[in-house]
């Protein structure tokens, strides 16, 4: 399945690191997500984005900016990221925010060290 | 109370039972429903939708009960790669619109 795209797959990256996650779509949805999933834990809704235009910060730490430049594309950029932020970072998309089905990436697996 | 809740889990069956989970929303005014299924390190999957009069797909039932407030989803004849874990999703309204929520999902181990 190609509906929704993640690069890279897998991220390896030291505290004091920039890195960027990227996320496309190609379902001709306006509402993109990121999710963080920890170990045996829960989705963690981060960000929502609907017709490029944030509108859900879940109190997420400023060292995960979110960047999405138009309907199809999503980026995370990390910097200064802490053990604690390893995780499977997950990106979907859907119709409009919260209607309709959620469709996920394969996600990003982070390990910063 | 969460807004979405499920079984904690995990449920251990053997391959052929049939087994249940329920999840309750604490929403009234919420307008759709789902069940994802996610299989271990992979991403999350839409497994059917939930409607008000109730939907089946082969060996899976959903219902919707929205009187008391809860989905369910009931698998016959269990298999072994029915093994994962089981999201109920609730779409209720916000500002502005919807938003999505997921439940922390329910674990379910089929054994030969």
């Amino acid at each position: 399945e190609t509906g929704v795209t993640q690069t890279p797959r897998h991220l390896v990256m030291g505290m004091t690191n920039k890195k960027s996650l990227k996320c496309e779509q190609h379902l001709g949805h306006n509402a993109m997500y990121w999710y963080k999933q920890s170990a045996k834990k829960p989705l963690e809704l981060m960000f929502v984005y609907n017709f490029k235009e944030q509108t859900e910060n879940n109190s997420v730490p400023s060292r995960f900016s979110p960047e999405c430049p138009n309907s199809s594309h999503l980026f995370l950029h990390l910097h200064t990221l802490q053990p604690e932020d390893s995780a499977l970072y997950l990106c979907a998309s859907s119709p409009e925010r919260g209607g309709g089905t959620q469709y996920f990436g394969p996600g990003t697996r982070l390990t910063v060290l | 109370r969460k807004e979405v809740e499920q079984d904690p889990g995990p449920f251990n069956v053997p391959e052929g039972a049939t087994v249940a989970f329920n999840c309750t929303y604490s929403n009234s005014a919420s307008q759709s429903f789902f069940w994802y299924r996610q299989d271990c390190r992979k991403e999350p999957k839409l497994l059917m939708s939930v409607y008000s009069s109730g939907n089946e797909d082969g060996r899976f039932t959903a219902q919707l009960n929205r009187a008391s407030q809860y989905i369910s989803l009931l698998i016959r004849d269990s298999k072994l790669s029915d093994s994962a874990t089981y999201l109920c999703v609730v779409n209720s309204p916000y500002t502005g619109g919807f938003k999505t929520i997921f439940g922390a999902g329910t674990r379910l181990f089929v054994k030969a």
